[in-house]
C-alpha cells in the first residue's frame, strides 16, 4: 500500500455498531494498526497486529484485515469514544511507515 | 510504567532549527526504537522518522531527508529530533512514539511538542 484511504468522517448512534474502514492495494497482506485520537491528547493505540487488542483497550474494539480493506470495528459505542482514529501499516514498497487520513467518529 | 516526556513548546523563525526531546523510561531503553510524528494544525498524523536505538540506524520521511536528524542518548534514556531550515510548514506537534520492531507499531506516545514556526 502506498495511500490509504479512510472516510473522512462516520456517525453512529451511542450503543450501536461503528465501523471505519481503511482501503489500500492488498492492505490485506500487511499488519493494520489502529490508534484513537481525542483532542488534544495523543494518539493511543487501540488495535495492533489487524485485530489485537493492547491491555486497557475494551473487548468492545475490534478489528479485521482482508483483501484491500481492513475494518475497525466499536461495539456498544458510549459517547466517550468520539475520537479521530487512524490506520496505519509499514509500507514495505517504500520502507517507510504511513498513516490513513483519519475518520472523526460522531457519537 | 513506561513514559515518553517531551520537551516543551518552541516558537522559531524561518530559517532556524528546533531540537525537540523525549525521555523514556520504565522499560529497557535499547529494546524498542522511536520513531517521530507530527501532526500541523487541523491536520492529520504524518511520520517524520525512525531511529534505532540499538545501533542508531535510522530512517527518515523523504519528504524531510536533509533536514531531519534523530539521535538518542542511551546514558540518559533520551531520544532528540532535529529539525533545520524551518518553514511555517513545519508548525505542528510533533510526538515521539516508542516503536514496536517485529509489526512496526507505536504503541506508546509522548504527550506532545508544539513547534511554531513564525516571524
Amino acid at each position: 500500500s502506498s495511500v490509504l484511504t479512510q472516510p473522512p468522517s462516520v456517525s453512529v448512534a451511542p450503543g450501536k455498531t461503528a465501523r471505519i474502514t481503511c482501503g489500500g492495494n492488498n492492505i490485506g497482506s500487511e499488519n493494520v494498526h489502529w490508534y484513537q485520537q481525542k483532542p488534544g491528547q495523543a494518539p493511543v493505540l487501540v488495535i495492533y497486529y489487524n485485530s489485537d487488542r493492547p491491555s486497557g483497550i475494551p473487548e468492545r474494539f475490534s478489528g479485521s484485515n482482508s483483501g484491500n480493506t481492513a475494518t475497525l470495528a466499536i461495539s456498544r459505542v458510549e459517547a466517550g469514544d468520539e475520537a479521530v482514529y487512524y490506520c496505519q501499516v509499514w509500507d514495505n514498497s517504500s520502507g517507510h511507515w504511513l498513516f490513513g487520513g483519519g475518520t472523526k467518529l460522531t457519537v | 510504567q513506561v513514559q515518553l516526556v517531551q520537551s516543551g513548546a518552541e516558537v522559531k523563525k524561518p530559517g532556524a532549527s528546533v531540537k525537540v526531546s523525549c525521555k523514556a523510561s520504565g522499560y529497557i531503553f535499547t529494546d524498542y526504537g522511536f520513531s517521530w510524528v507530527r501532526q500541523a494544525p487541523g491536520q492529520g498524523l504524518e511520520w517524520v522518522g525512525w531511529i534505532s536505538t540499538y545501533n542508531g540506524n535510522t530512517n527518515y520521511a523523504q519528504r524531510l531527508q536533509g533536514r531531519v536528524t534523530m539521535t538518542t542518548d542511551t546514558s540518559t534514556n533520551i531520544a532528540y529530533m532535529e529539525l533545520r531550515s524551518l518553514t511555517s510548514d513545519d508548525t505542528a506537534v510533533y510526538y515521539c512514539a516508542r516503536t514496536e520492531w517485529v509489526h512496526n507499531y507505536f504503541d506508546y506516545w509522548g504527550q506532545g511538542s508544539l513547534v511554531t514556526v513564525s516571524s
